[in-house]
């Protein structure tokens, strides 16, 4: 099955700082999404993104499907952002069977 | 309020004794999932349905069954829980609207098997 991995595995910064997490596959994808675990354990969808580039607020996330790895960026860290981000693929567009990376744990220091 | 419930929260039960987690969402969406997260495993997809009567099996179906009567409910049956089905389980639900994505995860289901 595919492979999908995630760098780096933890995270600690500065509130106000800027970060870069990392998602690569191992096949061609047409279903990829970012999500947030909060530290209560709360699961929420970021992005839909299996190409191209999106924006919200201070997160936004690009998807390279050609070379295969998707980057989230989130701008000035605010503590609320700590959790574990997850990435998540499928290989055929509209089936809803995804397979997810282990994560990064982004902790932001006040 | 757009929601996906999941009862029971916390669960503690012996080997062998049959069970289920119930999953409801008011949102009327397509499909539906359950996960199970692990420490150091991530989410791992059980099963998933596309719509009513439609399900398939995720990467850890062993175990466990479902089934899709309705649009709104997705229950997990542990028809023999053993203690390796110790875990957090997720109950998810998506949707394609007006062109747009969306998905939404039950609270999670705290599980202990011993």
């Amino acid at each position: 099955g595919i492979q999908v991995e995630q760098s780096p595995p933890d995270l600690i910064l500065q509130e106000g700082a800027n970060s870069t997490l990392r998602c690569n596959f191992s096949d061609s994808v047409n279903n990829l999404q970012w999500f947030h675990q909060n530290p209560w354990g709360q699961l929420i969808n970021l992005f839909y993104i299996p190409s191209g580039t999106k924006q919200n607020g201070r997160l936004s996330a690009t998807t390279v499907a050609t070379e295969r790895y998707s980057l989230l960026y989130i701008s000035s860290s605010q503590t609320t952002d700590s959790g574990v981000y997850f990435c998540a693929v499928g290989v055929r567009f509209g089936n809803e069977k995804l397979t997810f990376g282990t994560g990064t744990r982004l902790t932001i220091i006040p | 309020e757009a929601q996906v419930t999941q009862n029971p929260r916390y669960l503690i039960t012996v080997t062998g004794k049959k069970l289920t987690v119930t999953c409801s969402q008011n949102m009327n969406h397509e499909y539906m999932s359950w996960y199970r997260q692990d420490p150091g495993l991530g989410l791992r997809q059980i099963y998933y349905s596309m719509n009513v009567e439609v399900t398939d099996k995720g990467d850890v179906p062993e175990g466990y069954k479902v089934s899709r009567k309705e649009k709104r409910n997705f229950p997990l049956i542990l028809e023999s829980p053993s203690p390796n089905q110790t875990s957090l389980y997720f109950c998810a639900s998506s949707s394609w609207t007006s062109g747009v994505y969306e998905q939404y995860f039950g609270p999670g289901t705290r599980l202990t098997v011993t």
